[in-house]
């Protein structure tokens, strides 16, 4: 257990529903990331948060996936209108930003997310 | 080509053996990252290096950033290492921290 916590730890959908996904980061961290891995490949960057202001977003974040961290803490990640590609098990990390560059990320157990 | 190759993809090894995985990439970087996931997903972090080599317990990663290659080696394998392995940069590229990740090594250590 690293402190990182993701809810639900599984998700199945119908395609076109919207799903939200939660996670709680170790509670002193700044910095909050959100991943996608898809079955055999590496994970992807998706964004990040420092306390409650998303700093960036991949391209792979189409205007259908929106993500919130509203007080600096917990954070979701929402995909409306979801579609088969969107299944993957999404990661989220963690880390504290601050002096130097050990800004380790401690990831969730993730979210796995099946679109029928 | 992805900014983050390894290799092998997968690796099968007899207990005790000694294992060797290997990553490459193309920009340059802040920090490395190995990282071990197991079945069901969550991903532990097990070093990062800017230059040199670190070792806890079994485990040994070397980097060599003018070549941009690092390594990550296990002595005396066992069943219990079998994994993911997946090595991540933090490029100087990109704002932040976030990672940018290859595609893991499919690790079976057989008893």
């Amino acid at each position: 257990d690293t402190g990182v916590s993701q809810d639900p730890r599984h998700k199945i959908t119908k395609r076109g529903q919207n799903v939200t996904f939660r996670c709680d980061p170790i509670s002193e961290h700044n910095r909050l990331y959100w991943y996608r891995q898809t079955l055999g490949q590496g994970p992807e960057f998706l964004t990040y948060f420092q306390n409650e202001a998303q700093l960036e977003k991949s391209r792979l974040l189409s205007d259908r996936f929106s993500a919130e961290r509203p007080k600096g803490s917990f954070s979701t990640l929402e995909i409306q209108r979801t579609e088969q590609g969107d299944s993957a098990m999404y990661l989220c990390a963690s880390s504290l930003r601050g002096g130097g560059y050990t800004d380790t990320q401690y990831f969730g157990p993730g979210t796995r997310l099946t679109v029928l | 080509k992805n900014e983050v190759e390894q290799s092998p993809q997968n690796l099968t090894a007899q207990e005790e053996e000694f294992i060797t995985i290997n990553c490459s990439y193309s920009v340059g970087i802040s920090a490395l990252h190995w990282l071990q996931q197991h079945p069901g997903g969550g991903i532990v972090s097990l070093f990062m290096l800017s230059s040199g080599k670190k070792k806890h317990g079994r485990l040994i990663a070397t980097i060599n950033i003018q070549e941009k290659h690092s390594s990550l080696h296990i002595t005396a394998s066992h069943p219990r290492d079998s994994a993911v392995y997946i090595c991540a940069v933090r490029s100087l590229e990109t704002s932040g921290s976030r990672l940018t990740f290859g595609e893991g090594t499919q690790l079976t250590v057989n008893p």
